[in-house]
């Protein structure tokens, strides 16, 4: 079974510059979930997708983040513009549905350093 | 406000010794915990769970205790292997099951030397 697909792998920009991450999650999981991780810290959500709906996004900085996930599979991140605050590992994870303990899949992530 | 704590940044074991990972947590509604393990450059994998209902799950070498009044759980690793070296994360949901916004610890570097 293939993994959680995202790309890029790495990102650098500069502050004010807008970027995109791409995540194609396991074939056939339902739910989609994008995580913030700062270095040193643990993942943070910022955005469920249940098909191509938005489940939670509380933790989403709306004013310059936003998501989409358009029919159901693949999904990109957006930043626009990004600050110094914003370097991080982008992380997509996918899950079977939204119910039961099936687990959160991860893929490998994009780092995005902001100079 | 960390609601998942993991007090320790890393943890040093000799192989074939057992590795015991610490989390506390403060939040009782907490139903549904779970430990992720990392590999540089890679994402987080899932690796074992527990529900609130239970005090202790095993599989294979990797067995997670659940201590629901000390707001506690441990994950231990027997016997330690250098495979396992990598970062642990303890992972906790208010909505059961491993769905929905999982919050997670800062995790604790585990270095398994031969």
């Amino acid at each position: 079974e293939a993994g959680v697909a995202q790309s890029p792998r790495y990102k650098i920009i500069e502050k004010r510059q807008s970027v995109a991450f791409w995540c194609n999650p396991i074939s056939g999981h339902a739910t989609l979930y994008w995580y913030q991780q700062i270095l040193g810290q643990g993942p943070k959500l910022l955005i469920q997708f249940q098909n191509n709906g938005v489940v939670d996004d509380s933790q989403l900085p709306k004013d310059r983040f936003s998501a989409e996930r358009l029919k159901g599979v693949d999904s990109t991140l957006k930043i626009q513009p990004a600050k110094l605050e914003d370097s991080a590992v982008y992380l997509c994870a996918s899950s079977l549905d939204a119910g039961g303990n099936q687990p959160q899949h991860f893929g490998d992530g994009t780092r995005l350093s902001i100079l | 406000d960390q609601q998942v704590k993991q007090n320790s940044p890393s943890l040093s074991v000799q192989e074939g010794r057992i590795s015991i990972l610490n989390c506390d947590y403060t939040n009782s509604m907490f139903d549904y915990f779970l430990w992720y393990k990392k590999y540089p450059a890679e994402g987080p994998t899932f690796l074992i769970s527990i529900s609130s209902i239970k005090d202790k799950n095993e599989d294979g070498r990797f067995t997670v205790f659940l201590n629901k009044s000390a707001k506690h759980l441990s994950l231990h690793i027997v016997p330690s292997q250098p495979g396992d070296s990598a970062v642990y994360f303890c992972a906790a949901n208010l909505y059961g099951g491993s769905q929905g916004n999982l919050i997670f610890g800062k995790g604790t570097k585990l270095s398994v030397k031969p």
